[in-house]
């Protein structure tokens, strides 16, 4: 499975754009890019997935280089109650197989 | 819909008793992963399975940890003579059939404290 880096932590204020960047150097032809969130005393929570380029849903966008070693997870307006850890995983999709998770990203959104 | 259902949520036991962790999946899952979250840690895969079977223990302690996913009922992880390094989170999640299981969906948790 790709190994994956993150900021362990990142501080943003309300309002504010926020830009989570995650390193893969490793990441396999048919590896896909997912991120999760969590908050204290919660399970993680599907955020978004993709594979190239860039995806966009109503909760985030994900931006993916053309050679896919970094991805770049995009909070638009973040409020408080964004703040969370952020996690990034990269495997391959549709197949059976476990979730990898780092240690993720801690983002607190200041007042 | 109801979202995967874990109890219970907090269990206290001690040392050398048995923990046993619910998971009820979402209606329509078959696929139910456990996972394992200490302090300021990210979470470990512990056991993948389907109805009735195991698919990936892979990430199992080999001795005192179990799971079972019955044709009827929830899955069930037990942890038998827990020690105080047992103490943790534990997440279960379920994924529906024949789609990427990348996409899980995860329960609330049960915190495990052993004194």
């Amino acid at each position: 499975l790709a190994k994956t880096t993150q900021p362990i932590s990142m501080d943003s204020y309300e309002g504010q754009e926020v830009n989570i960047t995650c390193s893969h150097n490793n990441i396999a032809t048919n590896d896909y890019i997912t991120w999760y969130q969590q908050f204290p005393s919660q399970g993680p929570r599907f955020i978004i997935q993709g594979y190239k380029t860039k995806v966009t849903n109503e909760v985030a966008s994900l931006f993916i280089p053309a050679d896919r070693k970094s991805s770049t997870l995009s909070l638009p307006r973040v409020s408080l109650s964004d703040t969370a850890v952020y996690y990034c995983l990269v495997g391959a999709s549709g197949s059976a197989r476990q979730l990898t998770f780092g240690s993720g990203t801690q983002l607190t959104v200041l007042p | 819909n109801a979202g995967v259902m874990q109890n219970p949520r907090h269990l206290v036991r001690r040392r050398g008793q048995e923990a046993r962790l619910r998971c009820s999946p979402m209606k329509g899952h078959s696929h139910v992963y456990w996972y394992r979250q200490l302090p300021e840690e990210g979470l470990k895969f512990m056991v993948y399975l389907q109805k009735e079977n195991i698919i990936d223990e892979s990430g199992m302690p080999k001795e005192r940890f179990s799971a079972e996913f019955p044709k009827e009922g929830p899955s069930i992880l037990r942890i038998q003579q827990v020690v105080r390094g047992d103490s943790a989170a534990y997440f279960c999640a379920s994924s529906p059939p024949g789609q990427p299981t990348d996409t899980q969906y995860f329960g609330p948790g049960t915190r495990l404290t052993v004194l």
